[in-house]
């Protein structure tokens, strides 16, 4: 069966400091891979997804990049944290090629940006 | 591009009463439909989806949709209302044109009451 890995579960980090999140999944090939957000109070946001090993699609500008080193690896990053930066941050994957296909979720990473 | 709207932020039920979270959609082409349930600090778990292969959907713990394309909704129900359904649910629609990634709507809050 497939799984889904996300870690750190959570995360106090200063203004200015760098990120690293890492998600990773098993039990599948060549999964499509994304990464949300959810602010306090408010709903999910697609940050990045990825079709294939390189392959980021961006559809919101901000200072987080993400990048996909291996089939089944996702790495959300940011040079230098803001304080809007901070929310639960959720990784997901699904079955490529598959439009009406179900995407399944991480267990998420909580961060704080102080 | 693909859109759902949520139309109450908040519902309170008593425990054993109907429940009705309401969900429309803005859709350019038949949409991939889906509602997600999220308990605190946890990550989402999907109820339902609907992918036209019938309008009534039924999805786990007792929930259902019906798809009503002429009304351009996708509202959940459930006959009873149990204590653990208090959670937040994400009425959700899959974009093909973003890799096949979710637009959430930004949630319903759903307050159970002895």
């Amino acid at each position: 069966s497939q799984t889904i890995h996300q870690w750190p579960a959570t995360l106090v980090q200063p203004v200015g400091s760098p990120l690293s999140l890492e998600c990773t999944v098993e039990g599948t090939s060549n999964p499509n891979l994304y990464w949300y957000r959810q602010a306090a109070g408010r709903g999910l946001q697609l940050l990045f997804y990825s079709v294939g090993i390189g392959q980021i699609s961006s559809e919101v500008p901000q200072n987080l990049s993400a990048s996909r080193p291996q089939d089944r690896q996702f790495i959300l990053s940011s040079k230098k944290l803001l304080l809007s930066d901070s929310g639960f941050y959720l990784c997901a994957w699904s079955v490529p090629l598959a439009y009406t296909d179900t995407q399944y979720f991480g267990p998420g990473t909580r961060l704080t940006v102080l | 591009a693909q859109s759902v709207t949520q139309l109450d932020s908040h519902v309170s039920v008593s425990e054993g009463t109907p429940v009705l979270l309401r969900c429309n959609y803005s859709s350019s082409y038949s949409p991939s439909l889906f509602w997600y349930v999220q308990h605190p600090n946890k990550g989402l778990q999907l109820l339902l989806k609907y992918t036209s292969a019938a309008t009534l959907v039924k999805g786990i713990n007792g929930f259902e949709a019906e798809f009503k394309k002429s009304e351009t909704s996708f509202h959940l129900t459930k006959p009873s209302a149990h204590m653990s359904d208090a959670a937040e649910y994400f009425c959700v629609v899959s974009d093909r044109n973003s890799g096949y990634a979710l637009n959430f709507g930004k949630g319903t809050s759903l307050l159970v009451t002895p």
